[in-house]
């Protein structure tokens, strides 16, 4: 596609329920990152894919969270009994291997709203 | 990934050029300079990234020092729409710090 597409663009659920947040990256683009982003706050950095696996998922708060990338193109990031802490924008990005040449392009991210 | 440090706010009169700093004393050799900005409930926007050289597109120029200890991201002109939080980001895993806020006022 022409830009990282993430769905839903909004979500509320009950605290204690369970989530999933997609992310479809831009065709081609090998890396793909999940960042949380708190009001008033800058991107906080989750988990970061190379193709099908996590190369670095040290940014995970606990492992009520947990992402995958099946087939190295889209990613979900799923949440298990979801808290009200969780509340954020959830947002994601992908860039090419070659990030020398490259930048990141980050999609307009899923608010999530745990009530 | 090395952290950097950006003053929290600035203001720029429109047409004129924005300066922002942002030092990064503890970037390693191979670590790119990153600056994205954020205008309000929307995803990040990449701007420009430099390794050693001075880099400009049509968005703005970066200038990275000679030590790539700090760096300096320069819009040319400008206007009311560049209001939004500059991120100025080192490494692969884009570790956002607070950003500075630039307000472009007419």
């Amino acid at each position: 596609g022409a830009g990282v597409s993430q769905t839903p663009s909004n979500k509320v659920t009950e605290k204690g329920k369970y989530v999933e947040l997609r992310c479809d990256p831009i065709s081609g683009h090998t890396a793909l990152y999940w960042y949380r982003q708190s009001l008033g706050q800058g991107p906080e950095f989750l988990i970061y894919f190379q193709g099908t696996g996590a190369a670095d998922d040290s940014g995970l708060p606990n492992d009520r969270f947990f992402a995958v990338r099946p087939e190295g193109s889209v990613s979900t990031l799923k949440i298990q009994r979801t808290e009200r802490g969780d509340s954020a924008v959830y947002l994601c990005a992908s860039s090419s291997w070659d990030r020398a040449n490259y930048g990141y392009t980050f999609g307009s991210g899923t608010r999530l709203t745990v009530v | 990934d090395a952290k950097t440090t950006q003053p929290p706010s600035m203001d720029c009169a429109e047409g004129r050029a924005a300066n922002l700093p942002c030092n990064h004393s503890t970037i390693s050799g191979n670590e790119y300079v990153y600056w994205y900005r954020q205008i309000h409930s929307q995803g990040p926007q990449y701007i420009i990234h430099g390794l050693k050289n001075n880099e400009t597109n049509e968005m703005a120029s970066l200038i990275i020092t000679e030590d790539r200890k700090s760096s300096t991201l320069i819009l040319p002109h400008a206007t009311l729409r560049d209001t939004a939080v500059y991120y100025c980001i080192v490494g692969y895993k884009l570790s956002f710090g607070a950003g500075t806020t630039v307000t472009v006022r007419a």
